[in-house]
């Protein structure tokens, strides 16, 4: 089954806690991208990876890293996670290329920052 | 860069009500449009994507949208919502070339009292 996975799904943390949420896809995908959704801002682009080794900042990268080692995965890392990093998370992935591709989203990881 | 506004955060109906939800872009070029809901806690899924030919499209469930060039809108339409389409809706444009990402609107959560 095609799929965009997350884990973890939900995750309570302190500030400063270094953590890292995992995303992994099975389609071959060359493009991936972090959103980040918060009440009355929709969804905003944290980073994006068009290939691997290739990655590029989105709307709100600050405080967030990734890295694309592999094809299929692309990993959030909050080196010092904050308050204002509470927030609903998904990954997502299309084919590369032209905006034609149809995004496919995970399932989200709800993330508490204390 | 591509921005996408959404013109009602909130829309409360009645079954069996016509539903139109607006969506203006912002892009100087081609583009290619798209529509995502969003059903409690879950996430995102495509409802219709426009990318050429017939600005008319139809999507899932019994939705349509049409692609008007000339007001840089791509409005989503339904004939008679169920209580079933309460969801949030997005709004997403993405520039026709290669190498492009997403741009999300804010949303509209749509409330279809029984």
């Amino acid at each position: 089954e095609a799929q965009v996975t997350q884990n973890p799904r939900y995750l309570i943390t302190v500030t400063g806690k270094k953590l890292t949420v995992t995303c992994s896809q099975n389609m071959n995908h060359e493009y991936m991208s972090w959103y980040r959704q918060d009440p009355g801002l929709g969804l905003r682009q944290i980073y994006y990876s068009m290939n691997v080794e290739v990655t590029d900042k989105g709307d709100v990268p600050e405080g967030y890293k990734v890295s694309r080692k592999e094809k299929r995965n692309f990993p959030l890392i909050l080196e010092s996670p904050s308050p204002n990093q509470t927030s609903l998370y998904f990954c997502a992935s299309k084919s590369r290329g032209a905006g034609t591709g149809e995004l496919f989203f995970g399932e989200g990881s709800r993330l508490t920052v204390l | 860069a591509q921005s996408v506004s959404q013109h009602n955060h909130h829309v409360i109906l009645s079954e069996a009500a016509s539903l139109e939800l607006g969506c203006n872009y912002s892009y100087g070029g081609t583009v290619n449009l798209f529509w995502y809901v969003q059903y409690p806690g879950q996430h995102l899924q495509l409802l219709l994507k426009y990318f050429s030919g017939d600005p008319l499209v139809k999507g899932i469930k019994g939705f349509e949208a049409e692609f008007i060039k000339s007001k840089f809108s791509f409005n989503l339409r339904k004939p008679s919502v169920q209580w079933s389409d309460t969801a949030e809706y997005f709004c997403a444009v993405s520039p026709n070339s290669g190498y492009s990402t997403l741009t999300f609107g804010k949303g509209t959560m749509l409330l279809v009292s029984p």
